[in-house]
């Protein structure tokens, strides 16, 4: 199954800020989705980014707070714009594995003060 | 009520326990269950992936599907410290959309 790197690992943020989270694949996919994992709550879906089009989103997620780049078949980011302490969450860059389910990313903690 | 149930423990066992964690699910079109294990500031991993209802074994772990009571389980065999971790369920009717449940943490204890 495909590794992939996700960084930061974690970061500390001010309010009102953004951060970008990078996500690179050793091997080419069609698609690499971006999740959130918020304590005592289920993985939820952000958006799916396809190379060369624009991401797909989920409901209850707007491109204006979580856009996305897709550049090439290997590599994504995700930023979170304008933060605040609600967003505070661990995101994870995931691709599918065909039958054999999703492969994620080790996630970024991200706590915004 | 969330498509997808899973008692979010915390669960503790001691060493060479047989550990039983549990899913509903509400959606009969769900086709595909997956379980993945979930490492303190890992991402999860999957463990198990069963296809409609039945058994599905590999080394210590079994993963159950009952669809007519919506009802899916992993037994884990002999259990070990090692295997303390979030386990979380997933589903799904064939899409990429997959349901994840909150996830159940558990400890075995030495």
């Amino acid at each position: 199954s495909a590794v992939i790197s996700q960084k930061p690992s974690r970061d500390i943020c001010q309010r009102g800020t953004s951060l970008t989270i990078q996500c690179q694949v050793d091997s080419q996919v069609t698609m690499m989705f971006w999740y959130r994992q918020q304590p005592g709550q289920s993985l939820t879906l952000i958006a799916t980014a396809n190379q060369g089009s624009e991401a797909t989103y989920e409901s209850g997620f707007v491109i204006d707070k979580f856009p996305i780049s897709r550049p090439n078949l290997t590599f994504s980011t995700l930023t979170v714009s304008n933060m605040s302490p609600e967003d505070s969450s661990i995101y994870l860059c995931s691709v599918e594995g065909g039958l054999y389910g999703y492969t994620f990313g080790s996630g970024t903690r991200l706590t915004v003060v | 009520q969330k498509e997808v149930e899973q008692d979010p423990g915390p669960l503790s066992v001691p060493e060479g326990a047989i550990v039983s964690l549990n899913c509903t699910y509400s959606n009969s079109a769900f086709q595909y269950f997956m379980w993945y294990r979930q490492y303190s500031r890992k991402g999860p991993e999957l463990l198990m992936y069963t296809y409609s209802s039945g058994n599905k074994e590999d080394g210590r772990f079994t993963a159950q599907v009952d669809k007519s009571s919506k009802y899916i389980s992993l037994f884990i065999r002999d259990s070990q410290p090692s295997d303390s971790a979030t386990y979380l369920c997933a589903t799904t009717s064939g899409t990429y959309k997959y349901i994840f449940g909150t996830g159940t943490r558990l400890k075995v204890l030495a």
